[in-house]
């Protein structure tokens, strides 16, 4: 049973359009986590949060931006969507540092 | 800046037989080490977590071993089953690590069982 929820699973979306990929989770953890895989490669960090009103920039530049209004929901969001966004976006969430850290299912997105 | 390694990059073995995973980390002074399994287009599934205090952690047909001191994590997967090809990766939690106490993965092995 997942605690962290990605939605949509899939999107396929034509170049120029603004898009919003949802997190949420239902633990209460204040550190939530954007990587992203392209296919067969390494995750690389693109934005993390250690709670509300809190957003910081990872390892991996990324035209995408972040929210944290609420605990529980980490959107990610880009505004204009180019054929070089495609790639899987997984989100996480962690509690205490001795915590693991939880994903979700992961979103497949690919810009035509 | 920590530095996760996993060997091999890819593992292909027949069913039934008992393997080891490996992955070597830089800087010892980790939180934790996590073990996840990563199928093709998917997420990644949590298997085993370690605390830097703990040596091992079983979980069913997975054993997962931490050596701080040389920097080693092994994971051992007893009686491999088709249902375990998947891609293996480890990553040690420290402080100051990406996204300043996240996670540093290594790039993982691909396991295939062979029927």
């Amino acid at each position: 049973e997942a605690d962290i929820y990605q939605t949509p699973r899939y999107l396929v979306i034509g170049t120029g359009k603004k898009i919003t990929l949802e997190c949420s989770q239902t633990m209460g953890h204040d550190k939530m986590y954007w990587y992203q895989q392209d296919p067969g490669m390494e995750l690389h960090l693109i934005h993390y949060s250690y709670g509300v009103n809190s957003t910081e920039k990872g390892d991996l530049s990324s035209e995408s931006t972040v929210s944290r209004i609420r605990t529980e929901h980490f959107p990610l969001t880009l505004e204009s969507a180019r054929p070089s966004h495609t790639s899987q976006y997984l989100c996480a969430s962690r509690g205490p540092p001795t915590y693991g850290y939880t994903f979700g299912s992961g979103t497949r997105l690919t810009v035509v | 800046k920590q530095e996760v390694t996993q060997i091999p990059a890819a593992l292909s073995v027949p069913e039934g037989e008992n393997l080891v995973l490996n992955c070597s980390f830089t800087d010892s002074a980790i939180y934790n080490l996590q073990w996840f399994r990563q199928d093709p287009g998917k997420g990644l599934t949590s298997l085993l977590l370690i605390q830097s205090s703990q040596r091992e952690q079983t979980s069913g047909r997975l054993n997962a071993s931490l050596d701080k001191s040389s920097g080693r994590s092994t994971l051992y997967i007893a009686a491999s089953q088709p249902g375990d090809s998947a891609t293996y990766l480890c990553a040690a939690s420290q402080p100051g690590g990406g996204g300043a106490d996240g996670l540093t993965f290594g790039k993982g092995t691909h396991l295939i069982i062979q029927p």
